[in-house]
């Protein structure tokens, strides 16, 4: 079975706060993306990842930068957290391939005060 | 314009009924979609792929239109098992996009 694992479940910062969020998967997934899902919204795509050290903007890449350093693992930045950045964070990876689909980890919610 | 739009819904139907979800896309260079299943709380996990000629799995059913750029998740027999949102996804060289669900409720 896939594993795609979250560091944290829940987590609350201040504003202004650095934060990192990490994600691990297990299966040699090269690609790896960052989501963020809000009421109403659905999940809107902040950065993806096609292998090691690359990295693209997804659609609201403002207020967050990425890193991937090993094939496993995608670390989310919020260089200063804001209150707007209150959501639940949903890490994903697949395969290069076109037909496969994407894993999920649990999430992370996060509360900035 | 949104790149994937569903019926947010929700949908409330008896069990037994027979639901069917729409989803539209606006990229007619995508390349493979899907239908996601996301419980309260919990993250989206994969229902199944759909397939150019069309796919069945048990009582879920998917269709592809790429002329009219449309997918369609029509389920049969409805269980209470079956409340979720359901997430429509349109992927392009692995860009993939997600609509903003469609939530159903089945009721005994």
């Amino acid at each position: 079975d896939v594993k795609v694992t979250q560091s944290s479940r829940y987590l609350v910062k201040r504003t202004g706060e650095k934060v990192f969020l990490e994600c691990v998967q297990d299966m040699d997934h090269e690609n790896m993306f960052w989501y963020r899902q809000d009421p109403g919204l659905g999940l809107r795509l902040i950065y993806f990842s096609y292998d090691v050290k690359m990295k693209e903007k997804g659609d609201i890449p403002e207020g967050y930068s990425v890193s991937r350093e090993k094939k496993e693992r995608f670390s989310l930045i919020l260089e200063s957290a804001s209150t707007n950045q209150t959501s639940m964070y949903l890490c994903a990876s697949k395969m290069w391939t076109q037909k496969y689909e994407q894993y999920f980890g649990p999430g992370t919610r996060l509360t900035v005060t | 314009r949104k790149e994937v739009e569903q019926d947010p819904g929700p949908f409330n139907v008896p069990e037994g009924a027979t639901v069917a979800f729409n989803c539209t896309y606006s990229n007619s260079a995508s390349q493979s979609f899907f239908w996601y299943r996301q419980d309260c709380r919990k993250e989206p996990k994969l229902l199944m792929s759909v397939y150019s000629s069309g796919n069945e799995d048990g009582r879920f059913t998917a269709q592809l239109n790429r002329a009219s750029q449309y997918i369609s998740l029509l389920i049969r027999d409805s269980k209470l098992s079956d409340s979720a949102t359901y997430l429509c996804v349109v992927n392009k060289n692995n860009d993939m996009r997600f609509g903003a669900g469609t939530r159903l409720t089945v009721k005994p």
